[in-house]
């Protein structure tokens, strides 16, 4: 079961950075925080994970709060192309991952 | 690398008829999910195996819902009869183990209109 919580939807301007904020204060010292963003028709997709420490890709950079209970995903240029639905989820072991109802993002021209 | 494939991709049934989605893996992929996502709602695990065994199914109504994963490779979930409340996407990802650092590939999804 879902165990974060994010805000249903937030709005950013092209080209600007998107922050998108996610609570998980009952995280345990083995759970991994993951991001997978959902274009709409299409199936997830990964964008990035961490445990404690900060994390960046090419896509994007997690945040992770040191006492863990909270992280913040930066797309640091959005783009059109970045408007999705937004999945923060913990997950140990790599095993099953728990969908919540995510942050829907637009980016706005 | 091909990604996860699904078919079909849309399917209208009527209820109390019965319905079958496939789904082929990436090569080498042991570990395979179903997922269910309804309108509007995150994607809920429905059946999880490895290699052709079953790990948890604890959410997989299995009333009208089953499915299998034959030689450890392709895929396919049904539903007989199915209802007014299945109406959703069905989506299949897999997974190099139990625990890639990657997570999963998600397929493209098939979406079920029960009328």
């Amino acid at each position: 079961d879902a165990k974060t919580t994010q805000p249903p939807s937030m709005d950013c301007a092209e080209g600007r950075a998107a922050n998108l904020p996610c609570n998980h204060s009952t995280i345990s010292g083995n759970e991994y925080v993951y991001w997978y963003r959902q274009i709409h028709s299409q199936g997830p997709q990964y964008i990035i994970h961490g445990l404690k420490n900060n994390e960046t890709n090419e896509m994007a950079s997690l945040i992770i709060t040191e006492d863990r209970k909270s992280s913040t995903l930066i797309l640091p240029h959005a783009t059109l192309r970045d408007t999705a639905v937004y999945y923060c989820i913990l997950s140990y072991n790599f095993n099953k991952f728990y969908f919540g109802s995510g942050t829907k993002l637009n980016v706005k021209p | 690398e091909a990604g996860v494939a699904q078919s079909p991709r849309y399917k209208i049934i009527e209820k109390r008829q019965s319905v079958a989605f496939w789904c082929n893996p990436i090569s080498g992929h042991a570990t395979l999910y179903w997922y269910q996502q309804i309108l509007g709602q995150g994607p809920k695990l429905l059946i999880q195996f490895q290699n052709n065994g079953v790990v948890d199914d604890s959410q997989l109504p299995k009333d009208r819902f089953s499915a299998e994963r034959l030689k450890g490779v392709d895929s396919t979930l049904k539903i007989q009869p199915a209802k007014l409340e299945d109406s959703a996407v069905y989506l299949c990802a897999s997974s190099q183990d139990r625990g890639p650092l990657y997570g999963y590939t998600f397929g493209s999804g098939t979406r079920l209109t029960v009328v």
